[in-house]
């Protein structure tokens, strides 16, 4: 089954730091892979979508990597403030399966302190 | 930009009782989905549809109707409620004539409880 984890499933960090968030997949034959932002009670704000034959993709202060032979992604944020925090999923679009919709992680929950 | 546009935000059904959940979108996407989000098991593809008339199952389809008579509207039909069905729902759609490369844009949720 193409699963899609993600570690940890919660992060605090104090105001300014730079993070990693991790994003692991159990296929490599992906059409892309979409990071999402969501905010407590409100729907999912899509972030960043990476094609499988890219490497990065970046927005701000956001830079998202892919190393489909490995089955990672990571979101880099830098200069982290309290506005961040949020719960961030990742989401691949597997070749394989029949619906060739989204497989979601289950999120990480960042908190940036002040 | 209004982008993909649910309603009602909430909703309180009684076991038994029907409704559908509306979305609509004004991006021209051919793609429009339908998940629920429940604690610990993440986003589930209930129903989808790749163009007006055409709709297909997800993950969990069971207890949901789905029709598409336009590009614009998916909505999302509750037969006979059951308290399983209880969840938050997301209604999502894509672009690029719904070829798997397009960005997924969600709605704002709509939050059901079924007592």
């Amino acid at each position: 089954k193409q699963e899609v984890t993600q570690i940890p499933a919660a992060l605090s960090v104090p105001e300014g730091e730079n993070l990693v968030l991790n994003c692991s997949f159990t296929d490599s034959a992906i059409y892309n892979l979409q990071w999402f932002r969501q905010d407590p009670g409100k729907g999912l704000t899509s972030l960043l979508l990476i094609q499988s034959s890219q490497r990065e993709q970046t927005s701000g202060r956001l830079n998202a990597s892919l190393d489909k032979s490995s089955g990672r992604s990571t979101l880099y944020i830098a200069a982290s403030q309290p506005g961040d925090s949020a719960t961030y999923l990742c989401a691949v679009r597997f070749i394989a399966g029949s619906a060739r919709q989204l497989t979601f992680g289950s999120g990480t929950q960042l908190t940036v302190l002040p | 930009n209004a982008g993909v546009t649910q309603t009602p935000k909430f909703q309180v059904l009684k076991t038994g009782q029907s409704m559908t959940l509306q979305c609509a979108q004004d991006m021209n996407h051919e793609y429009m989905s339908w998940y629920r989000q429940d604690p610990g098991m993440g986003l589930r593809l209930i129903h989808y549809s790749v163009g007006a008339g055409i709709t297909d199952q997800g993950e969990v389809p069971n207890g949901y109707n789905v029709s598409r008579s336009t590009t614009e509207d998916f909505p999302l039909r509750l037969l006979s409620a059951a308290p399983s069905q209880t969840s938050v729902y997301f209604c999502a759609s894509r672009g690029n004539g719904g070829r798997a490369s397009g960005e997924l844009f969600f709605g704002e949720g709509s939050r059901l409880t079924v007592l």
